[in-house]
Order: structure tokens, then C-alpha cells, then sequence
């Protein structure tokens, strides 16, 4: 069955960098982009950004602009998202997701029907 | 950003009653707007896409509407597997933003 595994739970000290990964299985991990969005404690949903494992291409939110970076690899169909100069408030679950796209004609629209497969989500703990 | 909001925060329901959640943004987003539901310790599910759209697999007895501005997501007879948290999402502008959650508890 389609479904999304992520890497286990982290420990980190403030200033340090954190990787989280994603694997993909039971479909075609190029046809679909991957999300990733962070819960922090009794907190609601933050969407941190896309990427599309078939071009490479990616789209970050502004918060997150120059401290997170998304790879992907094809060979085994894993998405990565790297957070660095980490913060006691970057303490949070995170998840990858798969898009869900809208495509009315040959075009698709990335994120336009939501995200249909999650992760199980990896805990964050940035602590001194 | 489009801003989200939800009402109520919290709804206290039993087993069989019909519970509706609003979903406000901040400006308008046609129809461009998803919920998921949430319970402890496992990812978010989707519920509805397109406002109105049941996603695959899900039942029924949920049902979503609106455009523009306002929303809901109603359940119509509520199950025991239904005592979750709900979200909205915009879908419409990047970056995507979420509602702050509805939690749906036992009365």
C-alpha cells in the first residue's frame, strides 16, 4: 500500500542541524511532489514546503527561507528535509506528505486538493 | 499569509449528534480548502478536498461546504471514531496555512 515512513525521533542542541527523512513506498515517488509541515506542541499545522522529486524543484515558506533545504533520491525514493541553526521553538513533530494534485487538463497544480499520504511524523527536540 | 480561524475551538458532542465546524479566511479563496482530522499520536487524514469533495475511503456522514470566505465541515451522526481534532487548510496561496483546530471531545 502507498505510505510514508519517516526516519526516528532527534535530539539536538540550539544552533545545531537536524535531518529528517521520508521514505516512499507503493507508487511512483517521481509523480508526486512531497510535503513537509511541523506541529509544535499543542500547536496546529505549519506548512514548510514542497518538493518535486522529478525536477528537483522546490518551494520553501518565507520563514523558513535559508535554514531549510529539501533533497530527494530517486534510487531510493526518499525525500530529506534539513533544518539548521535550530532554535528551542523548532521543537515539533515534523511531517512529509504527499500532494494531492489538481489536474484539470495535461497541467497539474501542486497542493491545490491538499496532501493525501502522511508520514508518521518525527519528533524534534531542541534542547541545551 | 492567508489567515485561518476555526469556531468553536472545542465542541463537546455525544455519540449520534450532527456537530458543524466553521472555517473562516482571511480573504477569499473560491474553493480552495481541505480538512484533515487528527487524533493523538497519528498523522492528520484527509477528509475533504475542494471544500466539498469526500476524499476516498472516508464516510459519508461527513460533508463540507462553502466558498469564498466561509466554510463548514459537518458530521452528521457522530461515531466514536469521530472524537478527533479537525483542520482546515487553504489551498489557494502559498504559503498553504492551516486553521488552528477544532477539538472534538465527549460530552
Amino acid at each position: 500500500q502507498v505510505q510514508l515512513v519517516q526516519s526516528g525521533a532527534e535530539v539536538k542542541k540550539p544552533g545545531a542541524s537536524v535531518k529528517v527523512s521520508c521514505k516512499a513506498s507503493g507508487y511512483t515517488f517521481s509523480d508526486y511532489y512531497i510535503h513537509w509541515l511541523r506541529q509544535a506542541p499543542g500547536q496546529g499545522l505549519e506548512w514548510m514546503g514542497w518538493i518535486n522529486p522529478n525536477s528537483g524543484g522546490t518551494d520553501y515558506a518565507q520563514k523558513f527561507q535559508g535554514r531549510v533545504t529539501l533533497t530527494w533520491d530517486t534510487s531510493t525514493a526518499t525525500a530529506d528535509m534539513d533544518l539548521s541553526s535550530l532554535r528551542s521553538d523548532d521543537t515539533a513533530v515534523y511531517f512529509c506528505a504527499r500532494d494531492f494534485p489538481y489536474c484539470p487538463s495535461l497541467s497539474c497544480y501542486p497542493g491545490a486538493n491538499g496532501m493525501d499520504v502522511w508520514g508518521q511524523g518525527t519528533t524534534v527536540t531542541v534542547s541545551s | 499569509d492567508i489567515q485561518m480561524t476555526q469556531s468553536p475551538s472545542s465542541v463537546s458532542a455525544s455519540v449520534g449528534d450532527r456537530v458543524t465546524i466553521t472555517c473562516r479566511a482571511s480573504q477569499g479563496i473560491s474553493s480552495w480548502l481541505a480538512w484533515y482530522q487528527e487524533t493523538p499520536g497519528k498523522a492528520p487524514k484527509l477528509l475533504i478536498y475542494s471544500a466539498s469533495t469526500l476524499q476516498s475511503g472516508v464516510p459519508s456522514r461527513f460533508s463540507g461546504g462553502g466558498s469564498g470566505t466561509e466554510f463548514t465541515l459537518s458530521i452528521s451522526s457522530l461515531q466514536p471514531e469521530d472524537f478527533a481534532t479537525y483542520y482546515c487548510q487553504q489551498t489557494s496561496n502559498y504559503p498553504f496555512t492551516f486553521g488552528p483546530g477544532t477539538k472534538v471531545d465527549v460530552k
